[in-house]
């Protein structure tokens, strides 16, 4: 069975500071693991993605994540912090042939000026 | 290029009575996936559509949920009676193909809440 741990539930940051967002995951076979975005009232957007090859992989909106098989975690950064990244962050991962997503329970990221 | 669109952005219904929820997803997409979330918790998977077919349907918490996809296209998810467990965030998905990695597209969601 698949599954993943957001172990913060809320990250407060001031504007231009970095931030990591945690994930780790369970998985038995091969993973693919995503980072979906929520902005307020408005739908889940895809950030980045891991499929396979290089283990740090660049999204949009300057974030960037990092897959590390040994300690089986997926986090999430970005060097400097916007207003506009206020939002609410979800890990997933995927697998087996219907490709459901399995999520985490999101992290809400407050970014203050 | 249209995105995913759910019907309707809120729902407050009472106890007992029945709800639908409508999802139409991105022309060409045969993948349509519902997800809900319960306040405070995770987004689960509820079920997943090829064209009009049900190819996994593990996630339905009960016979209450009633969900069809007729012609492959929109799909709706009923709720009856609807109980108060219910209240949550309904989301819609879709995608082009089942390859491993491939995007799914989320609508806004439909939040219901039941009283």
């Amino acid at each position: 069975a698949q599954s993943v741990t957001q172990l913060d539930s809320q990250v407060p940051v001031f504007e231009e500071a970095p931030v990591e967002l945690r994930c780790n995951y369970s998985s038995s076979v091969s993973v693919y693991l995503f980072w979906y975005v929520q902005y307020p009232n408005q739908g889940l957007q895809l950030l980045l993605k891991y499929l396979s090859g290089s283990t740090l992989v660049k999204g949009i909106n300057g974030f960037e994540a990092e897959f590390n098989k040994s300690q089986t975690s997926f986090h999430l950064r970005k060097p400097s912090v916007h207003i506009s990244d206020t939002a609410e962050y979800f890990c997933a991962v995927s697998g087996g042939a219907t490709n459901k997503l399995i999520f985490g329970t999101g992290t809400l990221l407050a970014v203050q000026p | 290029e249209a995105g995913v669109t759910q019907f309707p952005s809120h729902s407050v219904i009472e106890k007992g009575q029945t709800v639908t929820l409508r999802c139409d997803p991105i022309s060409g997409h045969d993948n349509l996936y519902w997800y809900r979330r319960v306040m405070g918790k995770e987004i689960k998977f509820l079920l997943h559509f090829v064209k009009e077919s049900k190819q996994d349907e593990s996630g339905m918490p009960n016979n209450r949920f009633l969900a069809e996809r007729t012609g492959g296209t929109y799909s709706t998810l009923k709720v009856q009676p609807a109980e108060l467990e219910d209240s949550g965030v309904y989301f819609c998905a879709s995608s082009r193909d089942l390859l491993q990695g491939t995007e799914a597209f989320f609508g806004q969601g439909t939040r219901l809440t039941v009283v």
